[in-house]
């Protein structure tokens, strides 16, 4: 079975300073993984995605993350957060066959100017 | 246009009413879901189908029902509509395994409130 496991439910920065969402993963088999962005009442945006090719996978809007299987850990990243970073952030598990997708329970990030 | 729309976006409906909730694609996918998110709780999978014929329930299935019209399109149904329901509601959509990305893409969600 599969799940996922994000620590904070709220994260807040300043402006510029470093994002850092953590996400923990659980799986059973090689697990392919994922990071969504909700902006306010928006759907789900795909930010990047882990399907075993490099470990470093870079996304969109800066953000990046690192697939660590000792850590069983994909935790996203940003350099230097911008105000229109603000939105939930949701890390997303699934398997070789991609019938289903399993959420954690989101991190909202707020960034302070 | 968008590639996977709902209707309606928002909707305000009194215990014990019957609704339904829609979601068309235009991308072309086998797969379709629908999801629930509730603060805290992120999203949670209702009903998933893989193709017109093939339907599953997902983890939060009781009180709820789908149908695969076509391709395109995937309804969810609230037989009788209760509190708890309130939520809003999301319709995804992706490719069969080796056939395209691997993601899935959604709608813009529907805000259900059952008074």
């Amino acid at each position: 079975a599969q799940s996922v496991t994000q620590l904070g439910s709220h994260v807040s920065v300043s402006e510029g300073a470093l994002v850092l969402l953590r996400c923990n993963y659980s799986s059973s088999v090689p697990p392919y993984l994922f990071w969504y962005v909700q902006y306010p009442n928006q759907g789900l945006q795909l930010l990047l995605k882990y399907t075993s090719a490099a470990t470093l996978v870079k996304g969109i809007n800066g953000f990046e993350a690192e697939f660590k299987k000792s850590e069983t850990s994909f935790h996203l990243t940003k350099p230097s957060a911008h105000m229109s970073d603000a939105a939930e952030y949701f890390c997303a598990v699934s398997v070789y066959n991609f019938n289903k997708f399993y959420f954690g329970s989101g991190t909202k990030l707020n960034v302070k100017p | 246009d968008a590639d996977v729309t709902q209707t309606p976006r928002n909707r305000i409906t009194k215990t014990g009413k019957r609704i339904m909730l829609e979601c068309s694609q235009t991308k072309g996918h086998d797969r379709m879901y629908w999801y629930r998110q509730d603060p805290g709780l992120g999203l949670r999978l209702i009903y998933y189908s893989f193709d017109v014929k093939d339907i599953n329930k997902g983890e939060i299935s009781d009180g709820y029902s789908v149908s695969r019209q076509a391709q395109a399109k995937f309804s969810l149904s609230l037989e009788s509509a209760i509190p708890n329901q309130t939520a809003l509601y999301f319709c995804a959509t992706s490719d069969s395994p080796g056939q395209g990305s691997n993601e899935q893409f959604f709608g813009p969600g529907t805000r259900l409130t059952v008074l």
